[in-house]
């Protein structure tokens, strides 16, 4: 099992472009999560989903959109960078059982100039 | 809705010294606790969770926590720590909306020879 997925690993964009992150696991897991990580910020949540075709606001939603088409892919996309985007962004999957940790991808690093 | 501290940004200690790592949280329903591991440029990977039970926890490469109820704390100890345990430490918690996570600002453990 290859786990938790995510591409592109590095990502440089001009203010204004567009760009899709894509986050894949092949654990089964019904629920998925993208956060974005800043120094001394921890973690914050952006958007979640609980299942194919289901999705939700997060913490920090404003400036991106989400969609879970199939159970095993969740897309995290910015339609108009901003320098405040800048981040390391995370996505996470947990099984439906309320105990499981969740399982999270070796991150994203985008930066927006 | 929870919230999570955790007391110490930067904790710089001597390898075979021990360390203890501080996190306290705030919620108004039970909750589930994690700490996770972050090793320079990579993903979080779990060391161990509170869910219920022995207010003990064990977990992986000698780490271990006590939950604490009526101090609302969750600290995380190591007897004995190596250059290898040198990474970016991060206190979660958990309520029972959709499994989200809230995540403390992080703790950089630094173990010099």
């Amino acid at each position: 099992n290859a786990g938790v997925t995510q591409t592109p690993k590095f990502r440089v964009l001009k203010t204004g472009q567009s760009m899709t992150l894509l986050c894949a696991q092949d654990m089964n897991h019904e629920y998925m999560y993208w956060y974005r990580q800043d120094p001394g910020m921890g973690l914050r949540l952006i958007h979640y989903s609980v299942g194919e075709g289901t999705t939700a606001k997060g913490e920090v939603p404003d400036g991106y959109n989400v969609s879970r088409l199939k159970k095993q892919n969740f897309l995290l996309g910015l339609e108009s960078a901003a320098p405040s985007q800048t981040s390391v962004y995370f996505c996470a999957s947990r099984p439906l059982v309320s105990y499981n940790e969740q399982f999270f991808g070796p991150g994203t690093r985008l930066t927006v100039l | 809705a929870q919230s999570v501290t955790q007391l110490d940004s930067q904790v710089p200690v001597f390898e075979e010294a021990p360390v203890e790592l501080r996190c306290n949280y705030s919620s108004s329903v039970s909750v589930y606790l994690f700490w996770y591991v972050q090793y320079p440029n990579q993903g979080l990977q779990l060391l161990l969770k509170y869910l219920s039970g022995s207010t003990l926890v064990k977990g992986i490469n000698g780490f271990e926590a006590e939950f604490n109820k009526s101090q609302t704390s969750f600290h995380l100890r190591k007897p004995s720590v190596h250059i290898s345990d040198t990474a970016e430490y991060f206190c979660a918690v958990r309520g029972t909306s959709y499994g989200k996570l809230t995540f403390g600002q992080g703790t950089i453990l630094t173990v010099h020879p």
